[in-house]
Order: structure tokens, then sequence, then C-alpha cells
């Protein structure tokens, strides 16, 4: 399978700032990546897709303007969550596949906590 | 909407037993997958079901599925303490992955 990695691994913030985490797909060229949000003792909650060169689809009820995503290339995936409250805090989960694979690789996540 | 249903989502199992996590889901699909979550990290992929009657062990794992009763099980032969960890089961469609709630998993001498 795919590697994926996903920095920062852990990262605290206060609230009112913004946060941006990375998502890189390498070994091979991801040409769709998936956000997901994980809260405690929860499952995982898909946020956005999206394909490289294209703006992310977003599942309904995420601010597309809160949750800004870009995936400039076939390897790399960034979520920056806006102005971050409190209730942003969640293990935010990165996964890349592509067309020829029948199954999402998953990146080991990012804890975020804003104070 | 496709839905994924687990039961049961907290199981208590004694080191040797067997037992069973089920999911069920909504909508038709040929494509279901388990994971494993160990506390604090991501998802660990344990088996992709791509057909009917799709049948995978791996060690003391077992999964199967069944696209007619819209059914996957994933059966736990002689319970050991490093198989303590959360069991998702997920569905896919478009690509996109539907999750079930989770199996919480506690193996007890």
């Amino acid at each position: 399978g795919a590697v994926v990695s996903q920095h920062p691994s852990r990262v605290i913030c206060k609230s009112g700032t913004s946060v941006k985490i990375e998502c890189r797909s390498l070994d091979f060229q991801a040409t769709t990546m998936f956000w997901y949000r994980q809260f405690p003792k929860q499952s995982l909650m898909l946020m956005a897709t999206s394909n490289e060169g294209s703006k992310a689809t977003y599942e309904q009820g995420v601010e597309k303007d809160k949750f800004l995503i870009n995936h400039a290339s076939l390897t790399l995936s960034t979520l920056t969550v806006t102005s971050a409250h409190p209730e942003d805090s969640s293990f935010y989960i990165c996964s890349v596949t592509a067309s020829s694979y029948n199954e999402q690789f998953f990146g080991p996540g990012t804890r975020l906590t804003v104070l | 909407e496709l839905k994924v249903e687990q039961n049961p989502l907290f199981l208590s199992m004694q080191e040797g037993k067997n037992y069973t996590i089920y999911c069920n889901y909504s909508t038709t699909s040929d494509r279901l997958y388990w994971y494993r979550q160990d506390p604090g990290k991501s998802l660990e992929s344990l088996f992709v079901l791509l057909s009917n009657g799709a049948v995978k062990q791996e060690g003391r794992l077992m999964a199967s599925l069944d696209t007619k009763a819209r059914l996957s099980t994933l059966h736990i032969t002689a319970a050991v303490h490093d198989l303590s960890a959360t069991y998702f089961c997920a569905v896919g469609g478009d690509y996109k992955l539907s999750f079930g709630a989770g199996t919480t998993v506690t193996v007890r001498a």
C-alpha cells in the first residue's frame, strides 16, 4: 500500500489562530485525497474530497471558509483550519487514492488542540 | 444516504474464545473494508472485500462479505490480548467511504 505522511502529528494553538496540516503521498501519485475528522471515541467523518488541481468537494455541514483545502499536486494536500476554536479540537486524518486502486491509504493523523 | 451499522459497539472478550463483529449497510455496494485503530493512532487496513462471497483470513481474523444480505462479518478466533483495539468497517461508493460506529474490543485473561 501507499505510504502517507501528515505534518504536524500534534499541534496546540490558541483560539482565533489558523493552523495548516499537510498530507503527503510519499510513494505514488494520489489523484484524490480525503480529509476526515474524528472526535474522541467516535467514528471517522468525511469532511471533504479533493482532486488534484480542482476545488474540494465538502460534505454537508462542513464550512468551506473555515476548513480550506488545497490539493496543489499529486503528492500534497493541505487543510487549513482558520480562526480555530476549542470545538475544532479533533483528530484529523487524511487518506489518498488513485483510480487504479480499490482502497484508500490513511495517514497517521494530526491531533489538534485549540486552547 | 449510505448507512453503516456495526454491532456490537463494545465487546469484552475472554482469551481463547471466538467472537464475531457484524457490519450491515443500507444500499448496494461491492466494496467493504475492515480497519483496526489503536488508541491515539490512525487506521490500519485489515481486509479489503470486493465481491460477493469474498472471504479473507489473516492470523486470528477472518472477514467475509455477503452483498445480497448487505452484511459483512469479522470473526475472531481464540482471542488474545493484542487484539484489543477498535475495529471499523467501511463501505465504499464513488470513492467515498462511509464508516460504521466502530466496535471497541477488550480482551481479558
